[in-house]
């Protein structure tokens, strides 16, 4: 069974510019969840999808969102690009809540904003 | 807001040595997880931990949620070189808001 994966793998941007990243998750799995990770503030929750709906929303500015299709595919948007939005996106999938199904996490984006 | 501080945040060993992690909170958890997490990669999950005052082991790991379920430790006999990576802790609110929260990891590193 195919992992999730995540797309692309590396990215740089700059300073006002928008960015789409991209998860499969794996077959069967309907809900995405998506993580910022830092080196100063290590994994932090930013949203859940569930068959195409927001669950939760962690605290992070509007200017992250996401959305989830039919096919149970994520895609996270974040507008207007700062410096301190370089990071390493992590998307995990499962079959459902996490107090109760594992979640299986891809490897990351790696975000560089300049 | 739940958080969960985890110490220490780096440990560097020998191999052969024992070593404990632990992860606090001044907040209960319905359940608690554990990760490990390799350079380029995503965090594995090592295991979930529900009850207060449960014991789990695999193989030189031994993971125990505290019995008020607002701790839980690590700790690992005999450490051995593939055993270096980022551990992470992971707690899954007691509000059933269904998201993880994340203790700042132990960045470990074992020594031939």
């Amino acid at each position: 069974k195919a992992g999730v994966t995540q797309t692309p793998r590396y990215l740089i941007k700059t300073r006002g510019q928008q960015v789409t990243l991209s998860c499969s998750p794996i077959s069967g799995h309907r809900s995405v969840s998506w993580y910022q990770q830092t080196p100063g503030q290590g994994l932090q929750f930013l949203f859940e999808y569930f068959s195409e709906t927001q669950r939760n929303k962690g605290n992070f500015p509007g200017r992250f969102s996401g959305r989830q299709f039919s096919n149970s595919r994520s895609e996270m948007n974040v507008s207007t690009l700062e410096l301190g939005d370089s990071a390493l996106y992590l998307c995990a999938s499962s079959l459902g809540h996490v107090s109760v199904y594992e979640q299986y996490f891809g490897p990351g984006t790696r975000l560089t904003v300049t | 807001t739940q958080l969960l501080e985890q110490s220490p945040q780096f440990l560097s060993i020998q191999e052969g040595e024992n070593l404990t992690v632990y992860c606090n909170s001044s907040s209960v958890f319905s359940s608690l997880q554990w990760y490990r997490q390799e350079p380029g990669e995503g965090p594995v999950l090592l295991v979930t931990v529900v009850t207060g005052g449960e014991v789990k082991k695999l193989k030189r790991l031994t993971f125990q949620f505290g019995d008020a379920r607002k701790d839980s430790s690590l700790h690992i006999t005999a450490a051995q070189p593939g055993d270096t990576g980022l551990y992470l802790c992971a707690g899954v609110g007691s509000s059933n808001t269904g998201k993880l929260i994340f203790g700042q990891g132990t960045t470990l590193q074992v020594k031939p």
